[in-house]
């Protein structure tokens, strides 16, 4: 059964860096047929895409045009998880993130949806 | 980016009833779209896979529909444990995105 675990910190201030980890059990982060997922949630924004990393005999990433001058997400193959940090933060970051996996197609292609997400984290940009 | 709209916003209908969601996107996704139910502090469950596929373990009173830029999700039978928001997924031009939500009550 595979299960994504977020940690990290619930309160950023303004203009710091947003740092969150997914642990990943019953699957591995270089699969080739997966790929990893960050989307956030607010009230102002609704459900938003971030971005996304994968093995395909290398490491992709892809990332949302609102967050691309601040966003990396990194794979940690020693531990099994992903990373997602967003720097320069401002209240307008305050949501809900989660990890999520897209359970890619047998030749590797994405499936387009995401089937597996972590508990959610609530992340608060203040002062 | 490709823009998504759900109608209706909210849903009001009784146990056993038939309910459409209805998603359209401002330009085609081919058949790139999947759905979700969301509960209140949860995270969303995926239902519903290219337009159509049902996503293992969801039952089979949820059928999805559609292609181009307009998208359905059904629910044949309502049941007490569907009220939630349910939320449309589209990929293209590289980008996911959702649309705003159906919030479905009883």
């Amino acid at each position: 059964q595979v299960q994504l675990q977020q940690s990290g910190p619930g309160l950023v201030r303004p203009s710091q860096t947003l740092s969150l980890t997914c642990a990943i059990s019953g699957d591995s982060v270089s699969s080739d047929v997966a790929i990893w997922t960050w989307i956030r949630q607010s009230p102002s924004r609704g459900l938003e895409w971030l971005g996304r990393t994968h093995y395909r005999s290398k490491w992709y990433n892809d990332y949302a045009e609102s967050v691309r001058s601040r966003i990396t997400i990194s794979p940690d193959t020693s531990k099994n998880q992903f990373s997602l940090q967003l720097n320069s933060v401002t209240p307008e970051d305050t949501a809900v993130y989660y990890c999520a996996r897209d359970p890619a197609f047998s030749g590797g292609w994405s499936r387009n949806a995401f089937d597996i997400w972590g508990q959610g984290t609530v992340v608060t940009v203040s002062s | 980016d490709i823009q998504m709209t759900q109608s209706p916003s909210t849903l009001s209908a009784s146990v056993g009833d038939r309910v459409t969601i209805t998603c359209r996107a401002s330009q085609s996704v081919d058949d790139w779209m999947a759905w979700y139910q969301q509960k209140p502090g949860k995270a969303p469950k995926l239902l519903i896979y290219k337009a159509s596929t049902l996503q293992s373990g969801v039952p089979s009173r949820f059928s999805g529909g559609g292609s181009g830029t307009e998208f359905t999700l059904a629910i044949s039978s309502l049941q007490p444990d569907d009220v939630a928001t349910y939320y449309c997924q589209q990929f293209g031009g590289n980008s996911w995105t959702f649309g705003p939500g159906t919030k479905v009550e009883i």
